[in-house]
């Protein structure tokens, strides 16, 4: 019930396209549904975060969906870009309790 | 930038070596932890800290032990270093605020 659920385990988009990473949830106390980016031979860095009560979040070229009801997050890049490829992962946190981390998607933007 | 410092970024060691890994945060926040991750894969949490003398195991079992004597300070010790012990080891800490996790740049331990 704690586990986050991510796929696909790698991705490949030509540039300019559309990325789409998907996560999925079980435990609904979870509220706090942060997406991290980790480039190698760096640490993760935070890329976005959601809190249960929007559907929605945009930032840049970067948007979480979030659908309470089927207890999934999305993240979307819009306008995929080479300095995009990294490994990106989805998190689900409850209060003040430790974040509990997908497994992460490998994702790849052709030139 | 995160204030989260890893040293060393690198170390390379014989079989059966004690070692310790080190981390400092200058942004006094009082939960740290520590992930185990090879090269862009999964991160497992193997150990974390909700403050001083606050130390607790993580979802992944390990072999290394921590301590937290001071806020500011998380390091983590192999007694007896192995080849299975090969990985790279982050260090994080997290805002109180909105949970934001820092991660540290990493040590990518080889054991030969």
């Amino acid at each position: 019930q704690q586990q986050v659920k991510q796929s696909p385990q790698s991705l490949i988009v030509q540039k300019g396209g559309i990325s789409i990473i998907n996560c999925a949830y079980e435990n609904t106390a979870f509220d706090y549904f942060p997406w991290y980016q980790q480039f190698p031979g760096k640490g993760p860095a935070l890329l976005i975060a959601i809190r249960p009560d929007v559907s929605e979040k945009k930032e840049g070229r970067f948007t979480i969906s979030f659908n309470k009801s089927a207890k999934q997050f999305s993240l979307h890049i819009m306008d995929s870009q080479p300095g995009d490829s990294a490994t990106y992962f989805c998190a689900a946190s409850l209060d003040r309790d430790k974040i509990i981390f997908g497994k992460g998607t490998r994702l790849h933007i052709l030139p | 930038e995160a204030d989260i410092y890893q040293t060393p970024r690198y170390l390379v060691i014989g079989t059966g070596k004690k070692i310790t890994l080190e981390c400092s945060q200058t942004m006094g926040h009082d939960k740290m932890y520590w992930y185990q991750q090879d090269p862009g894969m999964e991160l497992h949490l193997i150990h974390y800290s909700y403050g001083v003398n606050s130390t607790e195991k993580g979802d992944l079992s390990s072999e290394s032990t921590v301590s937290r004597i001071r806020t500011e300070h998380f390091p983590l010790t192999l007694e007896s270093a192995r080849p299975s012990h090969t990985s790279q080891y982050l260090c994080a800490s997290s805002d109180p605020i909105d949970r934001r996790q820092f991660f540290g740049p990493g040590t990518r331990l080889t054991v030969l």
